[in-house]
């Protein structure tokens, strides 16, 4: 069966600071995945999508990065944390073609 | 105007009433539908996945798709605290990539 891995869970990080999330998913090959944000009263909001190693598409423009290494492996960074960049942060997996979305359990980041 | 309303609630219910909860839209490109359903500080779990206009049933939970009004419901039946919860609208066009997510109505059934 398929799993997705995200961590770390929660992470308090100093205003200027890099940040880099990590997410892996297990029991499927060449995956669609993506970055979620979600703010509290506002969905979740599309930050960045790929449907291949090195291939990344951005939603919004923002102090954030995404990154493709592996196969099942999709990680968000910054270089510079802003005080803005605090939220809930989830990774998804879906099958290529399909709606459907799969989470992690989200990473709760707190800038201060 | 949103693409996708969502009323963020809380809406309490007692044990066992029939919750109804919805979403309206405005693309109507949108052909997939789903509801997610999100326990605190876990990541959201599909709960509901229906393709164009109608109904699908699955044990105590009904999803509605009326595409000529663009409302989507889903509809619990026996409500229990284990329901308690926060429940996400989403669509899209197309599969993949574009889904579109409501805000989220909470959801508290009370014991």
């Amino acid at each position: 069966s398929q799993t997705i891995h995200q961590w770390p869970a929660t992470l308090v990080q100093p205003v200027g600071s890099p940040l880099s999330l990590e997410c892996t998913v297990e029991g499927t090959s060449n995956p669609n995945l993506y970055w979620y944000r979600q703010a509290a009263g506002r969905g979740l909001q599309l930050l960045f999508y790929s449907v291949g190693i090195g291939q990344i598409s951005s939603e919004v423009p923002q102090n954030l990065s995404a990154s493709r290494p592996q196969d099942r492996q999709f990680i968000l960074s910054s270089k510079k944390l802003l005080l803005s960049d605090s939220g809930f942060y989830l990774c998804a997996w879906s099958v290529q073609g399909d709606t459907e979305a799969f989470f992690g359990q989200g990473t709760r980041l707190t800038v201060v | 105007q949103k693409e996708v309303e969502q009323d963020p609630g809380p809406l309490s219910v007692p044990e066992g009433a029939i919750v109804s909860l919805n979403c309206t839209y405005s693309n109507s490109a949108f052909q997939y539908f789903m509801w997610y359903r999100q326990y605190s500080r876990k990541g959201p779990e599909l709960l509901m996945y229906t393709y164009s206009s109608g109904n699908k049933e699955d044990g105590r939970f009904t999803a509605q798709v009326d595409k000529s009004s663009k409302y989507i419901s889903l509809f619990i039946r026996d409500s229990q605290p284990s329901d308690s919860a926060t429940y996400l609208c989403a669509m899209s066009d197309t599969g993949g990539f574009k889904t579109i997510f409501g805000a989220g109505t909470r959801l508290f059934v009370k014991a």
